[in-house]
């Protein structure tokens, strides 16, 4: 089955520490995305990728960090530097075509601080 | 004043009825339209994705978009308790970032 697979499902933080969320993805798709859903306010972009080796700010890119080393795989490390991190983070991913494909998303995984 | 605005709810409904989600729009830069269906703990699904201005229809589901207004509708006939969930509406540019900017979700309850 074709999919989008994050990992852990949960998560928690002590403080200081970095920590790594997996998002993995079956469906060749080029662009892969990072979100953060917190009660009351949607989604937000964290950082997203439209091409291996290559990957841009979202909205709200502070305290995180990316990499894109194979198409399939697009981890984000919270890092010590996000002060507020308990939230719902969400991959997602779309093809890069004409127009704007829509996105498809991963169940999440949820951090929370210790 | 955020981009997208879509009502939290909750809106509770009664088994059959005809349910109506709407969101506002501020940037007329937005081409694209989607609306995604997200059950508790879990991620969003994708349930309708529109171009431009019109309706669209998927069984149970139409989506209305109306760019002149800056408004959008999803309109569900015969409402079940399986479609309880938080809906979410979604747009996003022609060029540039392809990121989607996201209403903030509304929660429907459909009572048996």
């Amino acid at each position: 089955d074709g999919g989008i697979t994050q990992s852990p499902k949960y998560l928690f933080r002590k403080e200081g520490q970095n920590v790594t969320l997996s998002c993995e993805q079956n469906l060749n798709h080029d662009a892969m995305y990072w979100y953060r859903q917190d009660p009351g306010q949607g989604l937000r972009l964290i950082y997203y990728s439209q091409i291996v080796n290559d990957f841009q700010k979202g909205d709200i890119a502070e305290g995180y960090s990316v990499s894109r080393e194979k198409k399939e795989s697009f981890p984000l490390t919270v890092t010590s530097a996000q002060k507020n991190p308990t939230a719902f983070y969400l991959c997602a991913s779309s093809i890069l075509g004409a127009g704007n494909q829509p996105q498809h998303f991963g169940d999440g995984t949820r951090l929370s601080i210790l | 004043q955020k981009e997208v605005e879509q009502d939290p709810g909750p809106l509770s409904v009664p088994e059959g009825a005809i349910v109506s989600l709407n969101c506002t729009y501020s940037n007329s830069a937005f081409q694209y339209f989607m609306w995604y269906r997200q059950y508790s703990r879990k991620g969003p699904e994708l349930l309708m994705y529109t171009y431009s201005s019109g309706n669209k229809e998927d069984g149970r589901f139409t989506a209305q978009v109306d760019k002149s207004s800056k408004y959008i509708s999803l309109f569900i006939r015969d409402s079940q308790p399986s479609d309880s969930a938080t809906y979410l509406c979604a747009m996003s540019k022609d060029t540039g970032r392809r990121a989607l900017t996201f209403g903030s979700g509304t929660r429907l309850q459909v009572q048996p």
